[in-house]
């Protein structure tokens, strides 16, 4: 089975530009999550997604926007970039969304690096 | 405030040595996963666990719910342990991550 696979794997765009970067989950998976993770706040969880619909939120502002479609496969979009915003960006997939009650294990992607001059 | 708190930052091991790593976490949760990431990027998910313990090859994690904590042992280290291990928590919204440990195992 093919795993996570998020492209492009390297970006270089300047301040005020916007960005999208996508992810391709595991072939099955419904769920999709974003993470940051940058080297002065490690690792932050930006959203979660199944179904088309986003079930969860990070505490990053409103220029943080993603989706899912009908095949699973999801994307970000950070608008009018900040120089902050470079980072390393991740998507994770499982076959469902972690609840309350239960948890699944999470695959994964190998990132998109961003970096904004 | 950190929800989740990782110890230690740094360690340094001679090969063979037998290693641990602390994590204690201060939200309610579903699982607590441990991660890790080797220079380039890539994470790898170790372990999930949500009671007790897990034994995968050299590794074993345990947590205890009513303390909540958890720990990462590595039995037996090798150089290619060497990584960043990072322990998450899922809460009732979102994840919580540790800022990791740095692990480096000298032949």
């Amino acid at each position: 089975k093919a795993g996570v696979t998020q492209t492009p794997r390297y970006l270089i765009k300047t301040r005020g530009q916007q960005v999208t970067l996508s992810c391709s989950p595991i072939s099955g998976h419904r769920s999709v999550s974003w993470y940051q993770q940058t080297p002065g706040q490690g690792l932050q969880f930006l959203f979660e997604y199944f179904s088309e619909t986003q079930r969860n939120k990070g505490n990053f502002p409103g220029r943080f926007s993603g989706r899912q479609f009908s095949n699973s496969r999801s994307e970000m979009n950070v608008s009018t970039l900040e120089l902050g915003d470079s980072a390393l960006y991740l998507c994770a997939s499982s076959l469902m969304p972690t609840g309350t009650a239960t948890s699944y294990e999470q695959y994964f992607g190998p990132g998109t690096r961003l970096t904004v001059t | 405030k950190n929800e989740v708190e990782q110890s230690p930052q740094n360690l340094t091991a001679q090969e063979g040595e037998f290693i641990t790593i602390n994590c204690s976490y201060s939200v309610g949760i579903s699982a607590l996963h441990w991660l890790q990431q080797h220079p380039g990027g890539g994470i790898v998910s170790l372990f999930m666990l949500s009671s007790g313990k897990k034994k995968h090859g050299r590794l074993i994690a345990t947590i205890n719910i009513q303390e909540k904590h958890s720990s990462l042992h590595i039995t037996a280290s090798h150089p290619r342990d060497s990584a960043v291990y990072i322990c998450a928590v899922k809460g009732t919204s979102q994840f919580y991550f540790g800022t990791g440990t740095s692990l480096t195992v000298i032949p």
